[in-house]
């Protein structure tokens, strides 16, 4: 079956521009999952949803970054007013209910570079 | 502030050897370790997990192998292959999320 989907997969924005980042999670898998990955590095949580709750955005950097998933599907990842610190690599994951619950899969990812 | 400390940041072993990547973590209170294998340009990719309740896992060659008392766990790939070539990545976490050693590179030469 398809994985989980990320678009676009290449972001290229100008400094103080918003930018939305979409993620397409694996269909039937309740729980999803944004982490940043700078190269060189493992990824990095930011914010997670069961269904559309978002349960925990501890580990979004500041309020610039959000994220939503209205119907418990498609999530966005928008950050407000960019920054050059910005810029990595976003990766989404998602996860399935019973069994295997922990299990994460992740996306292709965006590189976003903010100029 | 949990963390997961992965070494060594790079190993290269020929065609055949036995890698062994560690990884020790600090909160005791996740109960799921798993590692993800991640190639140039892919996204990481869920290889093998374990949980504490038992001290070895085999899938295919790649082996991990838990030490709940040191707080430690590695990683062995068995006649490892140039196509095992990548960056492994060790983590810690449950349901709610996962937190990731910095990754450790791997060459395997022919």
């Amino acid at each position: 079956g398809a994985g989980v989907s990320q678009s676009p997969r290449y972001k290229v924005t100008k400094r103080g521009q918003d930018v939305a980042l979409r993620c397409d999670p694996i269909s039937g898998h309740v729980s999803l999952y944004w982490y940043r990955q700078a190269l060189g590095q493992g990824p990095e949580f930011l914010t997670y949803f069961n269904y559309e709750a978002q349960q925990d955005k501890s580990g979004l950097p500041n309020d610039r970054f959000s994220a939503e998933r209205p119907e418990g599907s498609i999530s966005t990842l928008t950050i407000q007013r960019t920054e050059q610190r910005d810029s990595a690599m976003y990766r989404c994951a998602s996860s399935g209910r019973t069994g295997a619950a922990y299990e994460q899969y992740f996306g292709p990812g965006t590189r976003l570079t903010v100029t | 502030q949990q963390q997961v400390k992965q070494s060594p940041q790079s190993l290269i072993v020929q065609k055949g050897g036995i890698p062994i990547i560690n990884c020790a973590y600090e909160n005791t209170a996740f109960d799921y370790f798993p590692w993800y294998q991640q190639f140039p340009g892919k996204g990481p990719a869920l290889l093998i997990a374990i949980r504490p309740d038992v001290s070895e896992k085999k899938e295919g060659r790649f082996t991990i192998s838990f030490n709940k008392s040191a707080k430690q766990f590695s990683l062995h790939i068995m006649d490892s292959q140039p196509g095992d070539s990548a960056t492994y990545f060790c983590g810690q976490g449950g349901s709610e999320k996962l937190v990731f050693g910095k990754g450790t590179k791997l060459t395997v030469n022919p």
